[in-house]
């Protein structure tokens, strides 16, 4: 099936770095959502994304929609060792008629060092 | 408000039997997918229902599977004669459209071991 592609793959930090990943698509989407998800869990939505150039907060995480639509960022500031998980962006198509499935990236493991 | 239930959580079986995954979504939550996800993939979709009815299926999504949403609440997924492959991680997600659009909610998932 398709994903979108995601980078970094992993990422290994100390307590108190920021992070940045991205995701990109050769499709375009109208949505952008980023999730977390922890072993054995399923995905947690972060934060929502519904227009071109959209910068979104949800308190040290913030994410942009890129203006071209066929991408996103995600950055999370000073983080914590809770951070630690794999983050997965996802694409949404959302018109009349449409079923709105996200098409999920790859995925970005983060782990953060105390 | 309770969240997207899924059971059972951990299932094992031999292959070639029959496994059956049931979803309750979020009440209310009209809209209801499964995804699929195996080891170091993202969930993949299966299959979209709105209400009870059965709107979307992925080519993923085999004559082996079914899938059910009676009276447009819990929606069940079965598996028959499964095999190996079958083993992954069954995502039920609902949604209901909010002001700016329609945010998937997923349930804990339902972790199948096909042995």
């Amino acid at each position: 099936g398709q994903q979108l592609n995601q980078s970094p793959q992993s990422m290994f930090i100390q307590e108190g770095e920021d992070v940045s990943m991205n995701c990109t698509s050769s499709s375009i989407f109208n949505t952008w959502l980023w999730y977390k998800q922890d072993p054995g869990e399923g995905p947690v939505l972060l934060i929502a994304l519904y227009k071109a150039g959209e910068l979104t907060s949800n308190g040290r995480l913030t994410a942009q929609f890129g203006i071209t639509r066929k991408d996103s960022f995600l950055n999370i500031s000073a983080s914590i060792p809770s951070d630690v998980g794999i983050y997965f962006c996802a694409g949404q198509t959302n018109y009349g008629g449409a079923t709105n499935k996200l098409i999920f990236g790859t995925g970005t493991l983060l782990a953060v060092q105390p | 408000d309770t969240g997207v239930s899924q059971n059972p959580r951990h299932k094992i079986t031999k292959r070639g039997q029959n496994v059956t995954f049931r979803c309750d979504p979020i009440s209310e939550h009209n809209r209801l997918y499964w995804y699929r996800q195996t080891l170091g993939q993202g969930p993949e979709f299966l299959t979209y229902f709105q209400n009870e009815a059965q709107l979307e299926k992925s080519r993923l999504l085999s004559d082996r599977f079914s899938a059910e949403r009676p009276k447009g609440s819990f929606s069940t997924l079965e598996i028959q004669r499964t095999e190996q492959g079958d083993s992954a991680m069954y995502l039920c997600a609902s949604s209901l459209r909010s002001g700016r659009g329609y945010e998937q909610y997923f349930g804990p998932g339902t972790r199948l071991t096909v042995t």
